[in-house]
């Protein structure tokens, strides 16, 4: 079975400020991870994805991840974050990629003015 | 395509009664996925198909839930004898084998 742990609950930062969401998974196997964000009152939308190659990923509004298999983490960052960047994000892992994922809780992103 | 489409987006039903979600997946894909969403927390996983088959079924899903998918297109939610623990955002996704999900927007249940 996975579980996906993200430490902080909420993160609160200055806009224009870069931005770094902790997410560190459990798995006996081989994983697929994955970062989305929710807006209010809205579904999930997919940010990035890590499948297999290069650890470092690009995912879409400017947010990249990186894999690291020897501390189980995936990490999200983004160099100066936007007021529009204000959501929960969730990561998420599967072992078998197209199969049903495990969410971590989610972490709260409030971008300051 | 418009993506995946859930109907309602809000439901208010006292305790007790029966409702029913719908969701319509993006047209190609040929798994579809239930989740539930609590206030502050991810979602977690209740229920999917392939096609028109279910293939698991979370332990969260007690016997008063039930998942249809007839013909492999469209999928129902139904809770019956709704609880005040139901109250939760109802999610559905859809996915090709060997793609990522694509998630609605989502269904709301508010019991009272």
């Amino acid at each position: 079975a996975q579980s996906v742990t993200q430490l902080d609950s909420q993160v609160p930062v200055f806009e224009e400020a870069p931005v770094e969401l902790r997410c560190n998974y459990s798995s006996s196997v081989s994983v697929y991870l994955f970062w989305y964000v929710q807006y209010p009152n809205q579904g999930l939308q997919l940010l990035l994805k890590y499948l297999s190659g290069s650890t470092l990923v690009k995912g879409i509004n400017g947010f990249e991840a990186e894999f690291n298999k020897s501390q189980t983490s995936f990490h999200l960052r983004k160099p100066s974050v936007h007021i529009s960047d204000t959501a929960e994000y969730f990561c998420a892992v599967t072992s078998n990629y197209g199969q049903n994922f495990v969410f971590g809780p989610g972490t709260r992103l409030s971008v300051l003015p | 395509d418009t993506g995946v489409s859930q109907d309602p987006r809000h439901k208010i039903t006292k305790r007790g009664q029966n409702v029913t979600f719908r969701c319509d997946p993006i047209s190609e894909h040929n798994r579809l996925y239930w989740y539930r969403q609590t206030l502050g927390q991810g979602p977690e996983f209740l229920t999917y198909f392939q096609n028109e088959a279910q293939l698991e079924k979370s332990r969260l899903l007690s016997d008063r839930f039930s998942a249809e998918r007839p013909k492999g297109s469209f999928s129902t939610l139904e809770i019956q004898r709704t609880e005040q623990g139901d109250s939760a955002m109802y999610l559905c996704a859809s996915s090709l084998i060997q793609d990522g999900y694509t998630f609605g927007s989502g269904t709301r249940l508010t019991v009272v």
